[in-house]
């Protein structure tokens, strides 16, 4: 089936570091690809999305280039910040399910210290 | 508008106590959502809906119900509570943007099922 997996956690790293989020999927489909942040004790924000191959989403100096040879969707940001500390969340959708079933990896948590 | 909204925040049962947790849109979506939240496993479908009247199940929807009376509102109902269902719950409203859909999710509702 449909799945969606993202290298676990967590992730610690100093400020300015170079962070990369690995993420890959499986789709039977041509699926729309995305990565939504969770700051503690809050819901989900949808961070960046690319909807076919070769695009890239970026927002907020995080970005992600949908691989549709490699089935990747891995998650950049060159110089992270103490406030990007958060679980950042992977997901895939099938278009054709009309946006209705977001499919989710487990999550992986970043800290950034000073 | 105030987005996607959850009542309760936090919420305490008893096995065998039945609930409801409301969720509320003010964007005009078609499309909602349930998910739950447990450590360790993303976030998993429970119910959606595609409109007013129109419900289908999610991945794990045993032991809950929903329904869908107006475009607004989206009600998850416990009829049974049971320790399993420990659990934060996300309600999500999708919009169509271009070729994909995004999702808009809610701050979330803390249940503890003792």
């Amino acid at each position: 089936g449909d799945s969606v997996t993202q290298m676990e956690g967590p992730v610690t790293l100093s400020e300015e570091a170079f962070l990369t989020i690995n993420c890959t999927y499986t789709a039977t489909g041509y699926p729309s690809l995305f990565w939504y942040v969770q700051y503690p004790g809050e819901g989900l924000q949808l961070l960046l999305k690319a909807t076919k191959a070769d695009d890239k989403g970026s927002n907020k100096g995080f970005e992600a280039t949908y691989r549709k040879e490699t089935t990747s969707f891995h998650l950049e940001k060159g110089s992270v910040q103490v406030s990007d500390s958060a679980v950042y969340f992977c997901a895939l959708n099938l278009n054709y399910q009309a946006g209705t079933a977001l499919i989710f990896g487990k999550g992986t948590t970043l800290s950034v210290s000073s | 508008n105030a987005g996607v909204t959850q009542t309760p925040k936090f919420q305490v049962l008893k096995t065998g106590q039945s609930m409801t947790l409301q969720c509320a849109q003010d964007m005009n979506h078609e499309y909602m959502s349930w998910y739950r939240q447990d450590p360790g496993m993303g976030l998993r479908l429970i119910h959606y809906s595609v409109g007013a009247g129109i419900t289908d199940q999610g991945e794990v929807p045993n032991g809950y119900n929903v329904s869908r009376s107006t475009t607004e509102d989206f009600p998850l109902r416990l009829l049974s509570a049971a320790p399993s269902q420990t659990s934060v719950y996300f309600c999500a409203s999708t919009r169509r943007a271009g070729s994909s859909y995004e999702q808009y999710f809610g701050p979330g509702t803390r249940l503890t099922v003792t």
